[in-house]
């Protein structure tokens, strides 16, 4: 069964510091990866996904991820934090028919 | 695009009372759809989901069911609200448009059960 782990339950930066969101994945076959975002009370956002080609994407709001086989890990960052990047982050694996599966999520801090 | 609306967006029911939460979704045809429920500081847990009208797939066992009478609407149901059902409840769609696989999020809605 897939799985996915986000080993930092809570991280906190300062605003223009660089950021790397932490994503270990279990799966048997080439993974769909993906990172929401979720602001308080609301819905998830899709920041970017990866399905295959370029291990680096790149994502809405100058966020990107790198996508490595070998260490089964999609990490997320950004160079530059902005205070409105605090939010929850989630990593995702999914397999076919669209079912995923969810890390525990990371809870971003920027302190001003 | 597809839209995805849900509602109430914040429902508060007392232990034992029943629960309906229904999902819609504009702009695609005959979309999988998915109920996600994401306990306080937790990630998303799948309850259900559905390929087509009637078509209900279960994934944890639970208080909860799930019923599709139409193609582009995804009910949730209890008959008997616990006090574990509070949550955040999501709804999702999955296109299935080619090349991609990626679902898409309602807004939600907060349950809180007293």
């Amino acid at each position: 069964a897939q799985s996915v782990t986000q080993p930092d339950i809570h991280i906190t930066v300062s605003e223009g510091a660089s950021l790397e969101l932490r994503c270990n994945y279990s799966y048997g076959a080439t993974p769909y990866l993906f990172w929401y975002v979720q602001s308080p009370g609301q819905g998830l956002q899709l920041l970017l996904k990866y399905f295959s080609g370029d291990t680096l994407v790149q994502g809405i709001k100058g966020f990107e991820a790198e996508f490595k086989r070998s260490q089964s890990s999609f990490n997320l960052r950004k160079p530059s934090v902005h205070w409105s990047d605090a939010a929850e982050y989630f990593c995702a694996v999914a397999e076919g028919a669209g079912k995923s599966t969810f890390g525990d999520g990371t809870t971003l801090t920027v302190k001003p | 695009s597809q839209t995805i609306h849900q509602w109430p967006a914040t429902l508060v029911q007392p232990v034992g009372s029943p629960l309906s939460l229904e999902c819609t979704v504009e702009g695609t045809s005959n979309p999988n759809l998915y109920w996600y429920r994401q306990a306080a500081g937790r990630g998303l847990q799948l309850l259900f989901y559905s390929v087509g009208i009637g078509q209900i797939s279960s994934e944890v066992p639970q208080n909860l069911s799930a019923s599709r009478p139409q193609d582009r609407q995804f009910i949730l149901s209890s008959k008997k609200l616990l006090l574990s059902d509070s949550g955040f409840y999501l709804c999702a769609c999955f296109p299935g448009l080619a090349g991609r696989n990626e679902q898409f999020f309602g807004p939600g809605t907060r349950l809180t059960v007293l």
